[in-house]
């Protein structure tokens, strides 16, 4: 069975400041993709990022960047100089190849950047 | 170049009554999902289903819900007598195939049962 482990619940930070969302993954496959999704106060989900098993590389996008290590199965979101439009739920998930569609979600970071 | 379509966005129910959630997925997706987003939680699978065929249905309760995506039309997450636990936000999304990585989400459907 796959799980996904985000154990913050709750993070605050000032504007500026860099954040990191931790992401812990649990499967026995092999082949699998990562993803973080924000949903805004409005409520919808935004995809953020895709990460497939076999690619470890770390991806920076602008503010953000993701740390992906799979010797310790995480894969971590940070955000840099962080701004009050960042407040949003963080979600990291996990789809193994071999189960389409069937996501397995976090419980969610909520994040809160105050001015 | 419309994303995943979810409707109604909003919808209240009394106990008992019967709540009809739509979706249409990306223009070309076959491969449509659906999650449940109970409030302070994540998602949770409910279904997946292509076009006339359900092909995992793990995580729908047994009783009271039912899915289809016709041939033609949406796909419907249909809840039959509804009960306060029904609560949450429902979310729809779609693929182009089942091996591709990224799920396009709608923006959900909020039902509330009074």
């Amino acid at each position: 069975a796959q799980k996904v482990t985000q154990a913050q619940t709750e993070i605050s930070v000032v504007e500026k400041e860099d954040v990191t969302l931790d992401c812990v993954y649990e499967t026995r496959d092999t082949t699998y993709y990562l993803f973080w999704y924000k949903q805004p106060p409005s409520g919808e989900l935004v995809f953020l990022i895709r990460r497939n098993s076999f690619d470890e590389q770390n991806e920076i996008s602008g503010r953000y960047s993701w740390n992906f290590q799979k010797s310790t199965s995480s894969f971590n979101f940070t955000i840099t100089a962080s701004q009050v439009v960042d407040s949003a739920v963080y979600f990291c998930a996990l789809r193994i190849n071999t189960n389409a569609g069937k996501s397995t979600f976090g419980d969610g970071t909520t994040l809160t950047v105050k001015p | 170049n419309a994303g995943v379509m979810q409707n109604p966005r909003h919808l209240v129910r009394r106990r008992g009554q019967e709540a009809r959630l739509r979706c249409s997925p990306v223009k070309g997706h076959s491969h449509v999902y659906w999650y449940r987003q109970l409030p302070e939680e994540g998602l949770k699978f409910m279904v997946y289903l292509q076009k006339e065929n359900i092909i995992d249905e793990s995580g729908m309760p047994k009783e009271r819900f039912s899915a289809e995506f016709p041939k033609e039309g949406p796909s419907i997450l249909r809840i039959q007598q509804v009960v306060r636990g029904d609560s949450a936000a429902y979310f729809c999304a779609s693929s182009p195939g089942w091996d591709t990585g990224e799920l396009f989400f709608g923006e959900g459907s909020r039902l509330t049962v009074l």
